[in-house]
């Protein structure tokens, strides 16, 4: 089945700053990947999400790439503020309709 | 649309005992996948359906068992809890389009500690 290797595991950055998660994914039919936030005592929430035929998608501040041959995909969060700081957790699905998530990157932003 | 609901919030078992979480939705979703999340390993699927009346196993189906009778609704059921089933359950749902499956809704989570 599908493995989703993220890291790192912890990130602390100065407010202001840029975070990078990366993540590498074993299947190669998988076709989606998304990225969830998740803050302490609540449920995951999507914030971004890239499919396979896109090398790379931007929503603001947030920014997902996608290299297929490689098999990895990045998280790259610019001018990082304290609210950003939560749990963040890669996925991917592959042909199968199961979405295997990655195991979490703990970002802290220091104001 | 009150979107995924989980029933209860808390719950606190006995070892041995048995029990259902309850999940719906209201937004129509074709699949729905129950996940348990541990500190440090992140989200791990048990069961999962693709519809009404399919379901098959995810990664730690054991001790688990599911069914969908309806669209709306997807339970879990926990035939004799142990200890390590001690977690935080999501219950979760989406949908697909000619692009293939689309984002996946989370519902509030079930925090079930078994002693």
């Amino acid at each position: 089945g599908e493995n989703v290797e993220q890291h790192p595991s912890t990130l602390s950055v100065q407010e202001g700053d840029s975070a990078v998660i990366k993540c590498t994914y074993s299947d190669s039919a998988s076709n989606y990947f998304p990225w969830y936030k998740q803050e302490l005592g609540k449920r995951p929430q999507l914030i971004i999400d890239i499919r396979s035929n896109v090398g790379e998608k931007k929503d603001q501040r947030i920014a997902v790439t996608l290299n297929k041959t490689a098999k990895h995909f990045s998280l790259h969060i610019t001018e990082t503020q304290p609210e950003d700081s939560a749990v963040y957790f890669c996925a991917a699905r592959g042909s199968n309709y199961k979405l295997t998530f990655g195991k979490g990157t703990l970002l802290t932003v220091n104001p | 649309n009150a979107g995924v609901t989980q029933t209860p919030k808390f719950q606190v078992l006995k070892t041995g005992q048995s029990m259902t979480l309850q999940c719906a939705q209201d937004m129509n979703h074709e699949y729905m996948s129950w996940y348990r999340q541990d500190p440090g390993m992140g989200l791990r699927l048990i069961h999962y359906s693709v519809g009404a009346g399919i379901t098959d196993q995810g990664e730690v189906p054991n001790g688990y068992n599911v069914s969908r009778s309806t669209t709306e609704d997807f339970p879990l059921r926990l035939l004799s809890a142990a200890p390590s089933q001690t977690s935080v359950y999501f219950c979760a749902s989406s949908y697909s389009t000619g692009e293939g499956l689309n984002e996946q809704f989370f519902g509030p989570g079930t925090r079930l500690t078994v002693l």
